[in-house]
């Protein structure tokens, strides 16, 4: 079946620093790939999309990278800021509707 | 403003009982699922609904059963409520797929929080 892994261990960086976070994927081939953000308590928020034929997507201070070879996407943030601590979700959609997620990866920024 | 709410927010029931979680979307989208989320494991499709009336089976369907009757609402029944049933429900709705425009983000509530004792 297919799988989606995200670094389970958080993520902890200095505000200004890159934060880039890594999903790993297998026994599938997606046609495009998400990412959320989720807050404690709250439902998970979509950032991005990036399509098969896509290699990079940018969107203000984020950067979402597909490599469908490896089977691996990076998810970065330039110049992070303490409000951006929270959790990111990959996900992908396992053919027809349905979308599956990964674990997430908690980050957190310091001021 | 796009909307997906979520009956109650929490939720504490007695093993055994019946228990009924709702979701309302106002966007007018065809698909409609329902998640659990539990520390370490993510968030688990359950069921999903591309139409009225309609359902199929997620990853973890036992347990657990839909009911669909209008587009703007989902609801998830727990026939008998069980403590492994504890957990964080996510409702979330996206647009049919396809289309080159079409992202498949999907929107989501804000979790009902189920405590089964």
């Amino acid at each position: 079946s297919q799988k989606i892994e995200q670094n389970s261990e958080a993520l902890n960086i200095q505000e200004g620093k890159t934060a880039t976070l890594t999903c790993n994927y297998t026994n599938y081939s997606p046609a495009y790939l998400q990412w959320y953000r989720q807050d404690p308590g709250r439902g998970p928020v979509f950032l991005l999309l990036i399509r098969e034929n896509e290699k990079e997507k940018r969107k203000e201070r984020l950067k979402v990278t597909f490599d469908t070879t490896l089977k691996q996407s990076l998810f970065h943030i330039t110049a992070s800021q303490p409000a951006d601590s929270a959790t990111y979700l990959c996900a992908l959609e396992d053919g027809g509707f349905k979308t599956i997620f990964g674990a997430g990866t908690r980050l957190f920024v310091k001021a | 403003d796009v909307k997906v709410t979520q009956s109650s927010r929490y939720l504490v029931k007695r093993t055994g009982e019946k228990v009924f979680l709702e979701c309302v979307q106002d966007m007018d989208h065809e698909n409609m699922f329902w998640y659990r989320q539990d520390p370490g494991l993510g968030l688990r499709l359950i069921y999903f609904s591309y139409d009225v009336k309609m359902k199929e089976k997620g990853d973890i369907p036992e347990g657990y059963s839909v009911s669909r009757e209008k587009k703007e609402r989902f609801s998830l029944i727990l026939e008998s409520a069980s403590t492994n049933q504890t957990s964080m429900y996510l409702c979330a709705s996206s647009l049919l797929a396809g289309g080159p425009a079409n992202t498949g983000e999907l929107f989501f509530g804000e979790g009902s929080r189920l405590t089964v004792l």
